[in-house]
């Protein structure tokens, strides 16, 4: 049971260059979200899907888009990387998005260096 | 948003319990508390939450007042492998989804 898993773990890229972050949970969770942690800043919430077909901006989604793939997948794309987003990414998921008595479950993260 | 306030460092001797408390004082209603860990550059790892009924699993017991304005995480014999960053969170539902407020956290540093 591997919880949720994200690829890369590392990513170094050029100013406007794009990539996908990939994530997949397999927990059988309806919700899954999108958090980028920067020193100082806690964890803040980019995109979240409160279930499959549904996405929905959070906190800080310029620069972003996503994908919910189907139940189990759900990818962050940087059309054009900025060096303002260099940070640690993670992917979560939960049962249900909407209720407070919900545990988010992490992955292990994506370090990402624009440069 | 409801804040939570924590000591920034505390440190323990492996084998006996670690106290971790939190303040939370504008906690509202139906709001839980969730505590997480966080072991070097890992991802937050979920320990245990609660709502006004003190709770226990595996990992650890937390403990709630009965204002629910604190609580406190007990790791009942604590190991070298419990030294993390421990988050005490309360989550805050905004359009629909979980908002982490986290507070600064306590660095928790187990000593053989």
């Amino acid at each position: 049971n591997a919880g949720v898993t994200q690829t890369p773990k590392f990513q170094v890229l050029k100013t406007g260059q794009s990539m996908t972050l990939q994530c997949a949970q397999d927990m059988n969770h309806n919700s899954m979200y999108w958090y980028r942690q920067d020193p100082g800043m806690g964890l803040r919430l980019i995109y979240y899907s409160a279930s499959e077909g549904t996405t929905d901006k959070g906190e800080v989604p310029n620069g972003y888009n996503v994908s919910r793939l189907n139940k189990r997948e759900f990818s962050l794309r940087l059309e054009s990387a900025a060096p303002s987003q260099t940070s640690v990414y993670f992917c979560a998921s939960s049962e249900f998005a909407g209720s407070y008595n919900s545990p988010l479950h992490f992955g292990n993260g994506t370090r990402l260096t624009v440069t | 948003d409801a804040k939570t306030t924590q000591p920034p460092s505390m440190d323990c001797a492996e084998g006996r319990a670690a106290n971790l408390p939190c303040n939370h004082s504008t906690i509202s209603g139906n709001e839980y508390v969730y505590w997480y860990r966080q072991i070097h550059s890992q991802g937050p790892q979920y320990i245990i939450h609660g709502l006004k009924n003190n709770e226990t699993n595996e990992m650890a017991s937390l403990i709630i007042t009965e204002d629910r304005k604190s609580s406190t995480l007990i790791l009942p014999h604590a190991t070298l492998r419990d030294t993390a960053v421990y988050y005490c969170i309360v989550r805050v539902r905004i359009q629909g989804a979980q908002k982490l407020v986290f507070g600064q956290g306590t660095r928790l540093t187990i000593n053989p």
